[in-house]
């Protein structure tokens, strides 16, 4: 596909299971992001990959939450033990630059 | 921390009718970028502005920078029922990194035909 996609668009889960999110980015992106959007609240940084770099992970919200991005290309962030917190849209973009230009159109997560 | 404070946070006008949404920090910001979010999507970058003062044009969207890179302007001209939705506001800071790029909460705006 010519954009971001990302899976499952929706996922229900219990609280204290685990759950693994998929961002597929634009082929040739260089620079992976990962957000969180709350209701009412603004995107929450969460991770950047760029490149061959060490990731940025300095917005991630605790030791439950990790992210790798394989081959510089496909990223799965990872959400141990979940939370009702957690609850959120996970927002996926890539581009070649640091500022997130294509989006991916999220994955909602529902932690009952 | 910096914020970003967008207003107004709902806006509900007549197709026709013109209107601007606001992007207000009291911190500086290396670049401002503007983007467009509809249910159930990603947002969508609009526009980046990165000099003070600096205005864009985009068909009906006018986007301003202000002089000192702390706020921007978003002026719709004519607004049609396909300009609804979320608009962002997002600045990044001097080091230009993601994890300095800030969203405001946005301005939820429906066009009503």
């Amino acid at each position: 596909g010519a954009g971001v996609s990302q899976s499952p668009s929706n996922k229900v889960t219990e609280k204290g299971k685990d759950v693994e999110l998929r961002c597929d980015p634009i082929s040739g992106h260089t620079a992976l992001y990962w957000y969180r959007q709350s209701l009412g609240q603004g995107l929450e940084f969460l991770i950047y990959f760029q490149g061959n770099s060490a990731p940025d992970k300095s917005g991630l919200p605790s030791d439950r939450f990790s992210a790798e991005r394989t081959g510089g290309s496909v990223s799965t962030l990872t959400i141990q033990r979940t939370q009702q917190e957690d609850s959120a849209v996970y927002l996926c973009a890539s581009s070649f630059g640091r500022v997130p230009q294509y989006f991916g159109p999220g994955t909602r997560l529902t932690v009952l | 921390t910096q914020l970003l404070e967008q207003s107004p946070q709902f806006l509900s006008i007549q197709e026709g009718e013109n209107l601007t949404v606001y992007c207000n920090s009291s911190s500086v910001f290396s670049s401002l970028q503007w983007y467009r979010q509809e249910p159930g999507e990603g947002p969508v970058l609009l526009v980046t502005v990165v000099t003070g003062g600096e205005v864009k044009k985009l068909k009906r969207l006018t986007f301003q920078f202000g002089d000192a890179r702390k706020d921007s302007s978003l002026h719709i001209t004519a607004a049609q029922p396909g300009d609804t939705g979320l608009y962002l506001c997002a600045g990044a800071d001097s080091g230009g990194g993601a994890d300095g790029l800030t969203f405001g909460k946005g301005t939820h705006l429906i066009i009503q035909p």
